[in-house]
């Protein structure tokens, strides 16, 4: 089945710096790509995705680009606010119904 | 007018014990499936179902069965419940022969004491 690495576990920037998380990926079949925030206790929601042919999307501050040969995707956020302090997780649907694979999460913290 | 909705948000209960959380989506999707997400934050899946099969993942105890009477239920059941079990609970939905990404429900927080 798929797997997803999921780098750094833990990133801390100063507010309005740039932060960049960077997924890889294992099962070439995998076609869709999304990112998750998770704000503690709450539900993971979805902020943006990628499909497999397309290199990149934007959404203002965000952006995702995607590799596929080396099949590693990212996920950048720009001018970076208290509010995104988060817990975001990367993700890869392979082709079935046996659901989005995630990685193990990265712990955002945005320092004032 | 929630999407995805699952009942209970929080469940405190004696280990062996018999339990189930709910889930339900109104929005129309075909499948739907059920996460775990340990204390260290890792979501895993453990069940994937549509009209058409359902999709097991193999390192799921034989205590946890989902249960769905309609397309728009899926309903986990969890038999003589350990302490390990204790975690937060989410359902999500989907449309399979759409790309889209998952709508999560609120999730339910599992205590097993």
């Amino acid at each position: 089945g798929e797997n997803v690495e999921q780098h750094p576990s833990t990133l801390s920037v100063q507010e309005g710096d740039s932060a960049v998380i960077k997924c890889t990926y294992s099962d070439s079949a995998s076609n869709y790509f999304p990112w998750y925030k998770q704000e503690l206790g709450k539900r993971p929601q979805l902020i943006i995705d990628i499909r497999s042919n397309v290199g990149e999307k934007k959404d203002q501050r965000i952006a995702v680009t995607l590799n596929k040969t080396a099949k590693h995707f990212s996920l950048h956020i720009t001018e970076t606010q208290p509010e995104d302090s988060a817990v975001y997780f990367c993700a890869a649907l392979g082709g079935g119904a046996d659901g989005l694979t995630f990685g193990k999460g990265t712990h955002l913290i945005i320092q004032p | 007018d929630t999407a995805v909705s699952q009942t209970p948000k929080y469940l405190v209960t004696q280990m062996g014990n018999d339990k189930s959380i709910k889930c339900e989506q109104n929005l129309g999707h075909d499948t739907m499936y059920w996460y775990k997400q340990d204390s260290k934050k890792f979501l895993k899946i453990m069940f994937s179902y549509n009209n058409k099969e359902l999709i097991i993942n193999e390192t799921v105890p034989n205590r946890f069965s989902p249960k769905s009477p309609d397309k728009a239920h899926l309903n986990l059941h969890i038999n003589s419940l350990e302490l390990g079990d204790s975690a937060v609970y989410f359902c999500a939905s989907s449309q399979l022969d759409r790309v889209y990404g998952y709508t999560f429900g609120s999730g339910t927080r599992l205590t097993v004491v």
